[in-house]
C-alpha cells in the first residue's frame, strides 16, 4: 500500500477509553490525512497535516485529536468524546499537498470497534 | 455545495462485457477529478485522474474515464470486465475555494462492482 503502515489492523475500545491509531510513511511525503469510512457514506476527512508541527481540522474532527511531531508519523487519537467511533479508519499521504493533481497514497486501514 | 454523487450502490456485469460506473460532480470552476479502487479490507488505490486536456483519460488496469463538462460527469469505463475487477470504486473531486483548488478531496459514497464469471 505505497509505503504507508497503519497499526493495529483491528482495535477495540471500551467505554470512556482513548485509543490511538498509528500511521507511519516512508515515502518522504509532506502531507498526511486521516479519513473515516462508514458503509454507504464514503470517506470523510477527520484531520490533515501539510507539514510537520501543523495540522488542520477536516469535516468531522470532533472527538478526535492528532499530532505531527515527525514527518513520517501522524497518529490519530479517538477520544471518549467520540460517541460513535466504530468505523474503518484510513491514513493517507501525498507528496506536498499543494498541487491540484496530486494523488493520495493510502494505508491498509484500521477497523475500530466498541466493546 | 460541492459534492460527488455515485448513483449506483452496486453494478453487476458479466465477465468479458463492458462496464460503466457512474459519477457526477458539483464544484465551481474547472474540476479536478479522480477514481480510486478499494479491495476488501484494504486502503484505496489510485486509478486515474482528470485535470485538463483530453476528455478521455486512461488509467491503471485497463480502466478509462470520460469527462463530460456539460453533464458534469466523470464515468469510469472498461471495455471488457474481469472477475478480478470486483471491488469498491470511489469517485472524488478536489474541493475549490476562492483561491482555487484546495488539498481536500470530496469522495462519493462508492459503487460496488461485481463481475460474474
Amino acid at each position: 500500500d505505497g509505503g504507508i503502515t497503519q497499526s493495529p489492523k483491528y482495535l477495540f475500545r471500551k467505554e470512556g477509553q482513548n485509543v490511538t491509531l498509528s500511521c507511519e510513511q516512508n515515502l518522504n511525503h509532506d502531507a498526511m490525512y486521516w479519513y473515516r469510512q462508514d458503509p454507504g457514506q464514503g470517506l470523510r476527512l477527520i484531520y490533515y497535516s501539510q507539514i510537520v508541527n501543523d495540522f488542520q481540522k477536516g469535516d468531522i474532527a470532533e472527538g478526535y485529536s492528532v499530532s505531527r511531531e515527525k514527518k513520517e508519523s501522524f497518529p490519530l487519537t479517538v477520544t471518549s468524546a467520540q460517541k460513535n467511533p466504530t468505523a474503518f479508519y484510513l491514513c493517507a499521504s501525498s507528496p506536498g499537498g499543494w498541487t491540484r493533481d496530486e494523488k493520495l497514497f493510502f494505508g491498509s486501514g484500521t477497523q475500530l470497534s466498541v466493546l | 455545495a460541492q459534492s460527488v454523487a455515485q448513483p449506483e450502490d452496486q453494478v453487476n456485469v458479466a465477465e468479458g462485457n463492458p462496464l460503466t460506473v457512474k459519477c457526477t460532480y458539483s464544484v465551481s470552476g474547472n474540476p479536478y477529478l479522480f477514481w480510486y479502487v478499494q479491495y476488501p479490507n484494504r486502503g484505496l488505490q489510485f486509478l486515474l485522474k482528470y485535470i485538463t486536456g483530453d476528455n478521455l483519460v486512461k488509467g491503471s488496469y485497463g480502466f478509462e474515464a470520460e469527462f463530460n463538462k456539460s453533464q458534469t460527469s466523470f464515468h469510469l469505463k472498461k471495455p471488457s470486465a474481469l472477475v478480478s475487477d470486483s471491488a469498491l470504486y470511489f469517485c472524488a473531486v478536489r474541493a475549490m475555494n476562492y483561491g482555487g483548488a484546495t488539498n481536500k478531496l470530496i469522495f462519493g459514497t462508492g459503487t460496488l462492482l461485481a463481475v460474474q464469471p
